[in-house]
Parts: C-alpha cells; sequence; structure tokens
C-alpha cells in the first residue's frame, strides 16, 4: 500500500532563516506530486505541482520554491522566510491519470515564522 | 482565478440529528469535485470525487449530490455522531492535466452529545 511521509511536523523559525520541507511516498512510483498551504482564516491554496524528476509548476508567486530531485521526493524551500509564509503545509500525491483522481495528503507540517 | 464557495463556514449540530452544507463554484470551469473529510490532527481523507451531472455519491451516513450546471454540490451526513466532527472541505478540478485542485475554505461540523 502507498504511504505518504512529511516532515518535520512542526517547525518554528525566525523571520529571513531558510527553509526545508520534505514529502516521500512509498509504494508507488511516477506520482504527481503537490505542495499546498493553508495559511489562518484561507482555504488550502495550492503552491506546486510536479509530474516528474524536475518538473515544478507553479501556481502562486511568492518566496518559495520547490524541487524534486528523486521520483518520490518532493521539497519545498525557501531562502529567507517572511512572516506570511507562517502556515499548515501539506504534500500530496495522486496517480498520474485525470483530476478525477483523489489525492492522498501527508500529515502536515505546521510552520511559525517568527 | 476560480471560487469555491462553502457554507455555511460552521455548524454545530446535536448527536443523532442529519445536516447538510454546501459547496458552490463556476460552472463553466467544471471538470470533477472532490469532497474531504479533515479532522484535527490527522491528513485529510478523501470521501468522493463527482463528474457527472446529477451524481449521487454514498459512504455510510454521507451522501453527496452534484449539479453542474448550476454549480453546485451538497454533502448530507444523516444521524450525526461524534466522530463526524471535523472539517469537511470541498475542491474542484477544472481540467488542464495534472493541475491541483481549488479548495473552499471547509464547513467545520461539531457534534454535540
Amino acid at each position: 500500500s502507498q504511504t505518504i511521509h512529511q516532515w518535520p511536523a512542526t517547525l518554528v523559525q525566525p523571520v529571513g532563516s531558510p527553509l526545508s520541507l520534505e514529502c516521500t511516498v512509498e509504494g508507488t512510483s511516477n506520482p504527481n506530486l503537490y505542495w499546498y498551504r493553508q495559511a489562518a482564516g484561507r482555504g488550502l491554496q495550492l503552491l506546486f505541482y510536479s509530474v516528474g524528476i524536475g518538473q515544478i509548476s507553479s501556481e502562486v508567486p511568492q518566496n518559495l520554491s520547490a524541487s524534486r530531485p528523486q521520483d518520490r521526493q518532493f521539497i519545498l524551500s525557501s531562502k529567507k522566510l517572511l512572516l506570511s509564509d507562517s502556515g499548515f503545509y501539506l504534500c500530496a500525491w495522486t496517480d498520474v491519470g485525470t483530476g478525477a483522481d483523489t489525492q492522498y495528503f501527508g500529515p502536515g507540517t505546521r510552520l511559525t515564522v517568527l | 482565478i476560480l471560487n469555491v464557495e462553502q457554507s455555511p463556514q460552521s455548524l454545530h449540530v446535536q448527536e443523532g440529528d442529519s445536516t447538510n452544507f454546501t459547496c458552490s463554484f463556476p460552472s463553466s470551469n467544471f471538470y470533477a469535485l472532490h469532497w474531504y473529510r479533515w479532522e484535527t490532527a490527522k491528513s485529510p481523507e478523501a470521501l468522493f470525487v463527482m463528474t457527472l451531472n446529477g451524481d449521487e455519491k454514498k459512504k455510510g451516513r454521507i451522501s453527496a449530490t452534484l449539479n453542474t450546471k448550476e454549480g453546485y454540490s451538497y454533502l448530507y451526513i444523516k444521524g450525526s455522531q461524534p466522530e463526524d466532527s471535523a472539517t469537511y472541505l470541498c475542491a474542484l478540478y477544472s481540467g488542464g492535466g495534472a493541475d491541483g485542485l481549488t479548495f473552499g475554505k471547509g464547513t467545520h461540523l461539531i457534534i454535540q452529545p
């Protein structure tokens, strides 16, 4: 069966510090991978998606970036965090196919930028 | 930017009562509608994926209907139980290959014993 992992589970970082969040998927190959964020008072917002190694599409301009160095690994990064980067970050995967496929979410990372 | 609206924002329901809530979306951008349940400290859990106008899906005491022409979906919970307490999210997929989902803000459901 497939599982999705995210770490760390919680993170408190000062403004201006770098960020690296990691997501890995097990039990499937060549998944579509997604990063979402839920900021306070807002719905889940798609940040990035990837259809393969090295292929990243960005939905929202921001100071975050994503990378996919391996088939089942998805990394969210920032060189300098802003207060507005605080939120709950979810990674998700789906089989390659249509948008009618269920997306499966990881446990999330709670990021607080102070 | 797609606008997916959910109402109400929060809902208190007595245990044993039935309830329903709404997801509205632009009908011109429809490809698929997803419903998720998100319990505190857990990952969002998929409930339904709906693609056809008039579709109705059921999972235990939870069911959903879809009207793509007028752009809304209803989620129904029959005989609410405390374990139904969660945030219920709907999300629109508007086509375009691997594009992600556009989520509403959710309906926060609290079942009172």
